[in-house]
């Protein structure tokens, strides 16, 4: 069974700081990796996705992957209170979308 | 990304009676997916639907208590049959592949099913 590792938290950080989320994987031939955000009561919401080594920028959100160390982070600058949020971290198996691995989650608080 | 809508988004049902959740997509998709989320937890995949053939079942789930059909490569059903009060859960689709030029995954709004 492959699988994906995330702290459950909750992780606290005050509103302005620079949240980091940390996500590692089993196996070593994944080559896709995603951020999804869940507020309470509703669905996923894709925010980031990365492929290869390094860091991809979106905004406020940073995503870093290294695949020797078989990890991949998220990084929210300047968090606000509206990113609140459980914060999952998924693997692809493979190229073609044929299954997805789904770590537990973080919960993010960020206080005001 | 891919606009995808669930029916109903949320239920009351009664032990042992059967509800079909449906899921629309506005575009052709290669890979649609049904998982389970419980409260407090992350997702757990059904199954996955294919266009034409039987879904793939995961480890635990099986065809004659989540049937699902998938008639094109835009709809899906997925069925709870013979329902207990541990089925409660909210069920999701999703779906997969190469969306906007872009390669990724996206999740319908989900079904809250209460089973009474």
């Amino acid at each position: 069974q492959k699988e994906v590792e995330q702290n459950s938290g909750p992780l606290s950080v005050p509103e302005g700081a620079i949240a980091s989320l940390n996500c590692t994987y089993s196996d070593r031939g994944s080559q896709s990796f995603f951020w999804y955000r869940q507020y309470s009561g509703k669905s996923p919401e894709l925010i980031m996705f990365i492929y290869s080594n390094g860091d991809k920028e979106d905004g406020r959100f940073t995503a870093q992957l290294n695949k020797a160390s078989q990890y991949v982070s998220l990084l929210i600058r300047d968090s606000q209170p509206s990113d609140s949020a459980t914060y999952l971290c998924a693997v692809m198996e493979g190229y073609n979308f044929n299954k997805f691995y789904f770590g537990s989650g973080t919960k993010l608080n960020v206080k005001p | 990304s891919a606009v995808i809508s669930q029916k109903p988004s949320r239920d009351i049902c009664q032990r042992g009676t059967s509800l079909t959740i449906q899921c629309q997509v506005d575009s052709q998709v290669t890979m649609m997916f049904w998982y389970r989320q419980q409260p407090g937890q992350s997702l757990t995949l059904i199954a996955t639907a294919n266009q034409g053939s039987e879904a793939t079942y995961e480890s635990g789930f099986v065809i004659d208590k989540f049937p699902i059909s998938r008639p094109n490569l835009t709809f899906s059903t997925l069925t709870v049959s013979n329902m207990s009060p541990e089925d409660s859960s909210i069920y999701l689709c999703s779906v997969a592949g190469r969306l906007a030029d872009t390669d990724t995954q996206y999740f319908g709004p989900g079904t809250r099913l209460t089973v009474l």
